[in-house]
């Protein structure tokens, strides 16, 4: 299947600072990305979904000003969760969408965030 | 999107067949049934899709109601390492932006030995 990676793979950071993820497609371009978040214990929760060369759409309940995403090439998008808090902890999974495969999605291997 | 049913929770013995329900009676007839499994820590890994056909992979099988309103993956011979939650997810399949997989609770399969 096609390849899907996410960078960094845990990040540490401390409260009021920002954090970048990115998710690439690496084999593949993805004009669309999804973005989840997924607490302990619980099931994937789908934040927004990244169009390349406009805006994101978020889910309902998602501040787009607290996580600012950016679809800037067909194989690149970034999830930057601005002002981290401790309640931010999570893991954060991407996906990518491949046209050369019927649309089939993709998913990343995720980031573990931990805001101290 | 539809919603999917499906058991918190089932064990199965190494070896055997792991057979994993799922209830999706509000299905239209454009939304094809997915499956993903996610191993602790992961990201989900596709299992295989179907519209009402049954369909057969490397990796499962899928069994389709004639009613489309149920479903059930077969892992034919379960190992230790296909412990993991399995998601059951009906979504339309479409060519344009549409068709977002939305996550339900999932099974949580043990396999045991």
């Amino acid at each position: 299947g096609a390849v899907v990676s996410q960078h960094p793979s845990w990040v540490i950071c401390k409260s009021g600072t920002s954090v970048k993820i990115e998710c690439r497609s690496l084999d593949f371009q993805a004009t669309t990305m999804f973005w989840y978040r997924q607490f302990p214990k619980q099931s994937l929760m789908l934040m927004a979904t990244s169009n390349e060369g406009s805006k994101a759409t978020y889910e309902q309940g998602v501040e787009k000003d607290k996580f600012l995403i950016n679809h800037a090439s067909l194989t690149l998008s970034t999830l930057t969760v601005t002002s981290a808090h401790p309640e931010d902890s999570s893991f954060y999974i991407c996906s990518a969408r491949d046209r050369t495969r019927s649309n089939e999605q993709f998913f990343g291997p995720g980031t573990r965030l931990t805001v101290l | 999107d539809a919603k999917t049913t499906q058991p918190t929770s089932m064990d199965c013995a190494e070896g055997r067949a792991a057979n994993l329900p799922c209830n999706h009676s509000t299905i239209s007839g454009n939304e094809y049934v997915y499956w993903y499994r996610q191993i602790h820590s992961q990201g989900p890994q596709y299992i295989i899709h179907g519209l009402k056909n049954n369909e057969t992979n490397e990796m499962a099988s899928l069994i389709i109601t004639e009613d489309r309103k149920s479903s059930t993956l077969i892992l034919p011979h379960a190992t230790l390492r296909d412990t993991a939650v399995y998601y059951c997810i009906v979504r339309a399949r479409t060519n344009n932006q549409g068709g977002k997989l939305i996550f339900g609770q999932g099974t949580e399969l043990s396999v045991k030995p």
